[in-house]
C-alpha cells in the first residue's frame, strides 16, 4: 500500500490530452513539493517534474505539473506514442514515524 | 556528462548481505546526496534512504533501519549500499540516484539515476 495513491492505469489515443492524479496528505504533499517521474519498460525512472510544476531541461513542455492542496496531477499533452510508461508521483513525507520520501504506487500510461 | 555506473547482478541465500556500489563521473561527487531507491518485480519505487557524500551523514527509511548502511569513498567517487539480513522480499532492482540540487539539506528529486542492479534473494 503506498503512501501516495494514484490510479493504476489510464490511457489516451495519439494528440489527446491525459492527467494523472496523486493523493496524499498533510505531511507530504499538503507540505512539500510534488515531483513525477517517467520510467520506460526495463529502464530506470527518468525526472520529468520537479517543485510541482518544473521541468527538467530536455523535458518537453508537453508535460507538466500542478499541486493543490493534499493533491497533485501530471498532464500530458499531444500524446505520442513514446510517452507510453510508468508515471509516478513523489513527496517528502515529514511523518512522525519517520521522515522519508514516499511514492504513488504508479500508473501505466497506453497509447492507444 | 554525469554518469552513474552500479555493480552487477546479485544472487544471495536469506540471511546473507549483499553491497551494491555506484561509481559517479562527470560531476563533482561529494556536492550532491546520493539517494538508493529500490523495486521489486512488477512494482513500483521504494526510497531506502541517502547519504551525504560531503560529510558520509545518512538518513534512512524507518523500513530499513538496522538492516542497511550507506557509505562512500570519496577517493574513488563511490557510494555503497549494504542490506543485510535478506529475505525473499528484498529480491528487487536496487538504482541509486542523485539528488537535482547541490549541497541541498533535503529531498529535490533525482535527476540522474544508475542502470540498476537485481539483487535476488533464493535459497
Amino acid at each position: 500500500q503506498s503512501v501516495l495513491t494514484q490510479p493504476p492505469s489510464a490511457s489516451g489515443t495519439p494528440g489527446q490530452r491525459v492527467t494523472i492524479s496523486c493523493s496524499g496528505s498533510s505531511s507530504n504533499i499538503g507540505s512539500n513539493y510534488v515531483y513525477w517521474y517517467q520510467q520506460l519498460p526495463g529502464t530506470a525512472p527518468k525526472l520529468l517534474i520537479y517543485r510541482n510544476n518544473q521541468r527538467p531541461s530536455g523535458v518537453p513542455d508537453r508535460f507538466s505539473g500542478s499541486k493543490s492542496g493534499t493533491s497533485a496531477s501530471l498532464a500530458i499533452s499531444g500524446l505520442r506514442s513514446e510517452d507510453e510508461a510508468d508515471y509516478y508521483c513523489a513527496a517528502w513525507d515529514d511523518s512522525l514515524s519517520g521522515p522519508a520520501v514516499v511514492f504513488g504506487g504508479g500508473t501505466k500510461l497506453t497509447v492507444l | 556528462q554525469v554518469q552513474l555506473v552500479q555493480s552487477g547482478a546479485e544472487v544471495k541465500k536469506p540471511g546473507a548481505s549483499v553491497k551494491v556500489s555506484c561509481k559517479a563521473s562527470g560531476y563533482t561527487f561529494t556536492g550532491y546526496y546520493m539517494h538508493w531507491v529500490r523495486q521489486a518485480p512488477g512494482q513500483g519505487l521504494e526510497w531506502m534512504g541517502w547519504i551525504n557524500p560531503n560529510s558520509g551523514g545518512t538518513n534512512y527509511a524507518q523500513k530499513f533501519q538496522g538492516r542497511v548502511t550507506m557509505t562512500r569513498d570519496t577517493s574513488i567517487s563511490t557510494a555503497y549500499m549494504e542490506l543485510s539480513r535478506l529475505r525473499s522480499d528484498d529480491t528487487a532492482v536496487y538504482y541509486c540516484a542523485r539528488d537535482l540540487v547541490p549541497y541541498s539539506s533535503g529531498y529535490y528529486g533525482e535527476d540522474y539515476w544508475g542502470q540498476g542492479t537485481l539483487v535476488t534473494v533464493s535459497s
